[in-house]
């Protein structure tokens, strides 16, 4: 059971609008910036987002991310093949001392 | 060009020990606060532990906490975790990565923009 909730199944057609959703609580999303990695089958994951928001150098701006209280957002605009992957989101967890959590993971399909 | 490289896994058996090892290259090592994530076979991604840029700070996972140690060689640019009374349950491939913040920042995840390719642990008798 996973600390950040995500759906385990996303998908969509090329060219489409798809978003990956990530609930947390306040001790978590609420009061700590939330980053989202794509992992790409048999590879290690990668950074797309970080600060809730920012996207590294080299990240296209297809993809973008937003954060509300303790939920926060993956959109992944005009959908490529290439985009098929899981996804996951983190963040740093105050409780228990200090902890970072991840998600889940989403399984993203382009049909 | 900047790189992580893990080593050191292998089969063990349950209840044994053994060191991973995280070599980096092409960044400065200590300014930055460095991270250990797993994966079990066909399952998520697990955070394990951090240390910060100076080895001052480090925080675990419940799971592994009394049973791993990670700790940093600024001299020698290296990441280590000793895992002992390893469980069935530690089998995953291991991943070191760096973080984006350290030496400038709170320690936390900033979040992780550079991953070594991970290295294989097997705790089975």
């Amino acid at each position: 059971q996973s600390v950040l909730t995500q759906p385990p199944s996303a998908s969509g057609t090329p060219g489409q609008r798809v978003t990956i959703s990530c609930s947390g609580s306040s001790s978590n999303i609420g009061s700590n910036t939330v980053n989202w990695y794509q992992q790409l089958p048999g590879t290690a994951p990668k950074l797309l987002i970080y600060s809730n928001n920012q996207r590294p150098s080299g990240v296209p701006d297809r993809f973008s991310g937003s954060k509300s209280g303790t939920s926060a957002s993956l959109a992944i605009s005009g959908l490529q093949s290439e985009d098929e992957a899981d996804y996951y989101c983190a963040a740093w967890d105050d409780s228990l001392n200090g902890r970072g959590v991840f998600g889940g993971g989403t399984k993203l399909t382009v049909l | 060009e900047v790189q992580l490289v893990e080593s050191g896994g292998v089969v063990v058996q349950p209840g044994g020990s053994l060191r991973l090892s995280c070599a980096a290259s092409g960044f400065t090592f200590d300014d930055y606060t460095m991270h250990w994530v797993r994966q079990a076979p066909g399952k998520g991604l697990e955070w394990v532990s951090l240390i910060s840029w100076d080895g001052g700070s480090t925080y675990y996972a419940d799971s592994v906490k009394g049973r791993f140690t990670i700790s940093r060689d600024n001299s020698k640019n290296s990441l280590y975790l000793q895992m002992n009374s390893l469980r069935t349950e530690d089998t995953a491939l291991y991943y070191c990565a760096k973080d984006l913040g350290g030496i400038f920042g709170v320690v936390t995840l900033y979040g992780m923009d550079v991953w070594g390719q991970g290295t294989t642990v097997t705790v089975s008798s």
